[in-house]
């Protein structure tokens, strides 16, 4: 079946480090891929998305492109801030029922 | 864009009581909503599909006659827990996606319950 795996975590980074998240995926078919974030206390919020091989999607800096070759959507930010300190899910979503990553936690010191 | 709300977010119960959760979509109507549990420092565990008009699918291992799902209509799914224990208490996500196949979620805030 449809699974995700993710790096484990927590990464913990200075302000302004360059971050890269792992996320592989074995699915059958051609799933959309999202990354999710999820702060303290809140639930899930979309962080970015793509629906085909070579989409690259970005929002607040952060970009993850779909590598079908490689079966792979990682999370990549520049640099990053104090206050992206969250846990990141990757998902995929081909099928009727998303499937999620274990997340991984970001932990940014100033 | 999509906007899920859930309500309450945080709820305190006493054992043996019962509590109900509410997961609205605002702005879009979704035939599905999902629900998950979710443990702390952990990843999503699914629940349930609700399905509006019709039964909920519970995943494996979920007891339906304790987490009671109705979808009375095409913006509100709840979750009632009955007969709550202290190992109920967890954070509960719904989420929701426009149209019949949710290839892309929105969740709600999450509802937090305590059972003490």
């Amino acid at each position: 079946g449809d699974s995700v795996t993710q790096m484990e975590g927590p990464v913990t980074l200075s302000e302004e480090a360059f971050l890269t998240i792992n996320c592989t995926y074995t699915a059958t078919g051609y799933p959309s891929l999202f990354w999710y974030v999820q702060y303290p206390g809140e639930g899930l919020q979309l962080l970015l998305k793509a629906t085909k091989a070579d989409d690259k999607g970005s929002n607040k800096g952060f970009e993850a492109t779909y590598r079908k070759e490689t079966t792979s959507f990682h999370l990549e930010k520049g640099s990053v801030q104090v206050s992206d300190s969250a846990v990141y899910f990757c998902a995929l979503g081909g099928s009727y029922i998303p499937t999620f990553g274990r997340g991984t936690s970001l932990i940014v010191h100033p | 864009g999509a906007v899920v709300s859930q309500h309450p977010s945080w709820v305190i119960c006493k054992s043996g009581t019962s509590v109900k959760i509410e997961c609205r979509s605002l702005d879009f109507q979704a035939t599905t909503m999902f629900w998950y549990r979710q443990f702390p420092k952990q990843s999503l565990m699914l629940m349930a599909t609700s399905n509006e008009g019709s039964k909920a699918t519970y995943e494996q291992g979920v007891e339906k006659d304790k987490f009671l799902i109705n979808h009375a209509s095409l913006t509100l799914s709840t979750l009632t827990v009955t007969s709550a224990h202290p190992e109920d208490s967890s954070f509960y996500i719904c989420s929701a996606g426009p149209g019949t196949a949710s290839y892309e979620q929105y969740f709600g805030p999450g509802t937090r319950l305590t059972v003490t």
